[in-house]
């Protein structure tokens, strides 16, 4: 049973260009979440998508664009990367958000 | 806004008992639930509290008052595998909840 499941694991890009994160969940789930966490702190929410088909913005999305491929996948882009997106990168999902599924995280670094 | 306070380190010995606090600020959310972060790893969902009052799942037990605007996670019997960061997360109300996460507590568990 894989849960939520994102590559790639580690990135270096360079200032200007572009990139998308992917995300698959094979828990049927309708929530999933993206979300970014700094050195020492918590996780802040970027976009999610409540079911198939809808996006929202969350606490900090400037910079980045989401797609809800199906109802497995959800994809974060990052049209020009910037220093300041350097960041470790989780996706999540959930049926009713009280017990959240992350996956193994991508750590992005942005020269 | 939201937001949530958590003391940044907690250290305790091995088989001891230790109370992680997290207050909150918000005007209004469905629930408060707690997250574990190993090193390098993804969150993992611990416990949650919708009601107020203690909830119990084998060592960990996490307590929710809301005319206090304050919450707890308790660890019991201690193990050296518990050293960890320590998330509080509040659970928006309304049909799309999300999480908005405290900036953890790192918990060093000494032999």
């Amino acid at each position: 049973n894989a849960g939520v499941t994102q590559t790639p694991k580690f990135q270096v890009l360079k200032t200007g260009q572009s990139m998308t994160l992917q995300c698959a969940q094979d828990m049927n789930h309708n929530s999933m979440y993206w979300y970014r966490q700094d050195p020492g702190m918590g996780l802040r929410l970027i976009y999610y998508s409540a079911s198939e088909g809808t996006t929202d913005k969350g606490e900090v999305p400037n910079g980045y664009n989401v797609s809800r491929l199906n109802k497995r996948e959800f994809s974060l882009r990052l049209e020009s990367a910037a220093p300041s997106q350097t960041s470790v990168y989780f996706c999540a999902s959930s049926e009713s958000v009280m017990m959240t599924f992350f996956g193994q995280g991508t750590r992005l670094t942005v020269v | 806004g939201q937001s949530l306070e958590q003391p940044s380190e907690v250290t305790a010995v091995e088989g001891a008992i230790v109370q992680i606090n997290c207050t909150y600020q918000t005007s209004g959310f469905y629930g408060l639930s707690w997250y574990q972060q190993h090193d390098g790893g993804a969150p993992t969902f611990l416990s949650y509290n919708a009601l107020d009052g203690l909830e119990e799942t084998g060592r960990f037990s996490s307590f929710l008052s809301r005319s206090d605007s304050y919450g707890y996670l308790l660890l019991q019997e201690l193990q050296m595998k518990d050293s960890a960061s320590y998330f509080c997360a509040l659970i928006s109300s309304g049909s799309a909840r999300q999480l908005t996460f405290g900036s953890g507590t790192q918990l060093t568990v000494l032999p």
